[in-house]
């Protein structure tokens, strides 16, 4: 199974653009790549997924290098909400799952 | 409101006994997958069922288990409760395979 590799912690400015890194350099063509995210006291809360296209929905922009080997989530103007542990995850397995690793704690200075 | 619900939302047992938790999925969900998230886990995949089937297993002890019901809502039962399960277990629900998930809001379990 492939494996994520993400900085520990980040911080970001308030309305600013937040830039979270991700590295699968062992990414196989059918890995899909997603990005949770879990507020204290929360379930993880989806945000957004990708095969190879850049994808953009409401919440963020997901930007995939052309190899594959890298992506990174955008936050477009960070809000004191997006405060949170953000996880890049490759499903895996023959049921797909998603396998947490340690994430990256972002903190959002007002 | 991510449409997955679980219940309840707090529990706290003594050790020895035996918890059922229960997780509700998004309409039209077929998957359902449950987690537990300790203070030094982190989130941890316990066991997938799809469609009534178990499909996958992840670090699920032998004291645990689980069943999917024919309205697709899942029951988690944890038994021979010990202090170290103490922990918040999470459930997700997701159409298929690569689409993307939906937690619950989870169930916080003490056993004391």
């Amino acid at each position: 199974d492939a494996k994520t590799t993400q900085p520990n912690s980040m911080e970001s400015n308030e309305e600013e653009p937040v830039h979270l890194p991700c590295n699968h350099s062992t990414i196989s063509g059918t890995d899909y790549i997603h990005w949770y995210r879990q507020l204290p006291s929360q379930g993880p809360e989806y945000v957004i997924h990708g095969l190879t296209s850049n994808v953009n929905n409401r919440m963020a922009s997901l930007a995939i290098a052309e190899d594959r080997k890298s992506s990174t989530l955008i936050l477009h103007r960070a809000t004191l909400r997006d405060a949170a542990v953000y996880y890049c995850i490759l499903p895996s397995g023959s049921a797909r799952q998603l396998t947490f690793g340690s994430g990256t704690q972002l903190t959002v200075l007002p | 409101d991510s449409g997955v619900t679980q219940t309840p939302k707090h529990l706290i047992t003594a050790t020895g006994q035996r918890v059922t938790l229960r997780c509700s999925p998004r309409s039209g969900d077929l998957s359902v997958y449950w987690y537990q998230q300790s203070l030094d886990q982190g989130l941890q995949f316990l066991i997938h069922y799809y469609n009534g089937e178990e499909r996958a297993k992840g670090n699920i002890l032998e004291r645990f288990s689980a069943q999917q019901f024919p309205d697709l809502h899942s029951e988690l039962n944890l038994s021979s409760l010990e202090l170290g399960d103490s922990a918040l277990y999470f459930c997700a629900s997701r159409k298929q395979g690569n689409t993307e998930a939906f937690f619950g809001q989870g169930t916080r379990l003490t056993v004391v």
